[in-house]
């Protein structure tokens, strides 16, 4: 059972560009969570969605950002006119349900390089 | 909302020396712990995590933590850390608040372990 999948796992934008980060959940898995994590910061949370729902986008910036996750296909994150504060690794993780003793797997992360 | 509060950010060790590393979360409404690492340039695995029951809790690579709820502290330890242990190691809460638990994650800043030979 192949783990979380991230790709690209680097990515360089100039300012003003897109950026798509995707995410391909474990099998069996229908719920991803998206988290940033700043230069020297812990980790922050994004957004949490279910197959095609958005549950909770609270730690989204409210423009240029979003997120989707399909009935088929991975999670996608798309940065619209990248900013050089934007530079940051991006997370996501799974699960295969919400109570607590659901593990969340996280993926390796894309680091997005902002010029 | 809930806080978590790693009081340092570089812990450098010996070989072989006993480690801990300390967390401490704020919140109005009872939570769940854990403790995840980070080795460079991947992901997060997660180490242990206190749901309920025992408050002495025990994860993999010989790391145990203890929940303190008066002092609202969830403390890292391992006895004898290895050079493999070297990695950045994050505290986390979720709200344990039935239906609307769902796994949002709130992160400490994290603490950089550095096991010297």
């Amino acid at each position: 059972n192949a783990g979380v999948m991230q790709n690209p796992r680097h990515l360089v934008r100039r300012r003003g560009q897109e950026a798509r980060l995707r995410c391909s959940p474990m099998k069996g898995h229908s719920h991803v969570y998206w988290y940033r994590q700043l230069p020297e910061e812990g980790l922050k949370f994004m957004v949490y969605l279910q197959k095609e729902n958005i549950i909770d986008e609270s730690g989204m910036p409210k423009e240029r950002f979003s997120a989707e996750f399909p009935k088929e296909g991975p999670s996608i994150l798309r940065i619209q006119q990248v900013v050089r504060g934007d530079s940051a690794a991006y997370f996501c993780a799974s699960s295969p349900g919400t109570s607590a003793n659901n593990e969340q797997f996280f993926g390796p992360g894309t680091r997005l390089t902002v010029l | 909302a809930q806080s978590v509060t790693q009081l340092d950010s570089q812990v450098p060790v010996f070989e072989e020396a006993p480690v801990e590393l300390r967390c401490n979360y704020s919140s109005s409404v009872s939570v769940y712990l854990f403790w995840y690492v980070q080795y460079p340039n991947q992901g997060l695995q997660l180490l242990l995590k206190y749901l309920s029951g025992s408050t002495l809790v025990k994860g993999i690579n010989g790391f145990e933590a203890e929940f303190n709820k008066s002092q609202t502290s969830f403390h890292l330890r391992k006895p004898s850390v290895h050079i493999s242990d070297t990695a950045e190691y994050f505290c986390a809460v979720r709200i344990n608040a039935g239906g609307t638990s769902y796994g949002k994650l709130t992160f400490g800043q994290g603490t950089i372990l550095t096991v010297h030979p």
